[in-house]
């Protein structure tokens, strides 16, 4: 059920910034918000981002997310060692009536 | 503080059943929509099922519709999901999570995480 397309992988060096994309349709990202996890070992998930652009509180501000159409992004400036982990995009779908949960993307910190 | 705990988690054989169950605290339960995400082992985040914050409503992902079915007990503050016809693949990290808003997955709080192995 996973119509969240998320890159499986991406990198970059220390202090660089990285996008991560995830790509839906007209029926889950185009009507509904876009949240953002990062996986954190033996815990639940951290939100980084919710209704497309928001941060909650304690999320360091080198996180940011944005949507376009039926298209959202992740973007991480200032990368660090600790961002090396996988992402994850979510969106409700009104079609499907379900929630979907994108593939993942590993981040690599070079 | 809001508190999420899962419980029920454990080994199970195929084709049998199990329930888990979310005590959740700190919050008014009956205002809040609920739901159950797995993660597997080694794999990616899964949604389960979500159930409106009265019980009216309750949607479920392809892969276990027909077999689970997601409850509440708004008077026990409890949220339960039994699994019927447990499959290997349905081995996974089950966490219960509240909705802030509605029923559209904006998560706000998620318990800890109960295991559930499903082997022969």
């Amino acid at each position: 059920q996973s119509v969240l397309t998320q890159p499986p992988s991406a990198s970059g060096t220390p202090g660089q910034k990285v996008t991560i994309s995830c790509s839906g349709s007209s029926s889950n990202i185009g009507s509904n918000s876009v949240y953002w996890y990062q996986e954190l070992p033996g815990t639940a998930p951290k939100l980084l981002i919710y209704g497309n652009n928001q941060r909650p509180s304690g999320v360091p501000d080198r996180f940011s997310g944005s949507k376009s159409g039926t298209s959202a992004s992740l973007a991480i400036s200032g990368l660090r060692s600790e961002d090396e982990t996988n992402y994850y995009c979510s969106s409700w779908d009104d079609s499907l009536s379900a929630l979907l949960f994108g593939g993942g993307t590993k981040l690599t910190v070079l | 503080q809001v508190q999420l705990v899962e419980s029920g988690g454990g080994v199970v054989q195929p084709g049998r059943s199990l329930r888990l169950s979310c005590a959740a605290s700190g919050f008014t339960f009956s205002s809040y929509g609920m739901h159950w995400v797995r993660q597997a082992p080694g794999k990616g985040l899964e949604w389960v099922a979500v159930i409106w914050y009265d019980g009216s409503k309750k949607y479920y992902g392809d892969s276990v519709k027909g077999r689970f079915t997601i409850s509440r007990d708004n008077s026990k503050n409890t949220l339960d999901l039994q699994m019927n016809s447990l499959r290997a693949e349905d081995s996974a990290v089950y966490y219960c999570a509240r909705d802030r808003r509605d029923y559209k997955g904006d998560f706000d709080y998620w318990g800890q995480g109960i295991l559930v192995t499903v082997s022969s």
